[in-house]
């Protein structure tokens, strides 16, 4: 596709539903982010995959937050037993190169609201 | 870790005015500054980036400099439209891993 293309658009679950988000990154991009972007601030780190390989999850909020690129292009991120407080909208980001200093392009997000 | 902060956190301007964004950053080994426009219901996008070793980027009407002594950057646009009308947001990478850290954004106003 032309650009990185996420699904759903909008997501509403109730709490302690497990949801899952999916990224396809512009293809051939080796790099893809994740990030939580709450109401009126910016995106917030949530991990880094280069290829297939999970380098940094630092900034994932807890562990009911996992995500998964199994064969490199792909993603998903998957929030178990979603409370409140995981309401926002995650953005997937994916750049040609690895490591950061490069163009991130971004999809549109997800807007995920957990009643 | 790196930290950035970003002022003013909301800007209204006339058509073919200026507008002028701040960020300073906490990481003196920081490098590489993007700033991104965000428009209702899309991802950000890249309008503009820096590296540590220029000290001022133009593209067309829109402009950066950084000052690495005093950690911070800026982000001009000059001859404002209302399609400048957006979030934007400052960007530093974080030395210490894979993350690119956010200012809060400024929600620039452009009046007609």
């Amino acid at each position: 596709g032309a650009g990185v293309s996420q699904s759903p658009r909008y997501k509403v679950a109730k709490r302690g539903q497990d949801v899952a988000l999916r990224c396809d990154p512009i293809s051939g991009h080796v790099s893809l982010f994740w990030y939580q972007q709450a109401l009126g601030q910016g995106p917030e780190f949530l991990t880094y995959f280069q290829n297939e390989a999970q380098l940094d999850k630092s900034g994932l909020p807890s562990d009911r937050f996992f995500a998964e690129r199994p064969e490199g292009s792909v993603s998903t991120l998957k929030i178990q037993r979603t409370q409140q407080e995981d309401s926002a909208v995650y953005l997937c980001a994916s750049s040609l190169v690895e490591g950061l200093k490069n163009i991130q392009y971004f999809g549109a997000g997800t807007r995920l609201s957990v009643l | 870790g790196e930290n950035v902060e970003q002022h003013p956190s909301t800007l209204s301007v006339q058509e073919g005015d200026s507008a002028v964004i701040k960020c300073t950053y906490s990481d003196s080994a920081s490098n590489y500054f993007p700033w991104y426009k965000q428009e209702l219901g899309k991802g950000p996008q890249l309008i503009i980036d820096i590296r540590s070793n220029v000290g001022e980027k133009k593209d067309q009407r829109i402009a950066v400099t950084l000052n690495k002594t005093a950690k911070h950057f800026s982000l001009h646009i000059t001859e404002t439209q209302p399609e400048d009308s957006a979030v934007y947001f400052c960007a530093a990478d974080d030395t210490g891993g894979f993350k690119t850290i956010f200012g809060a954004g400024t929600r620039l106003f452009v009046k007609a």
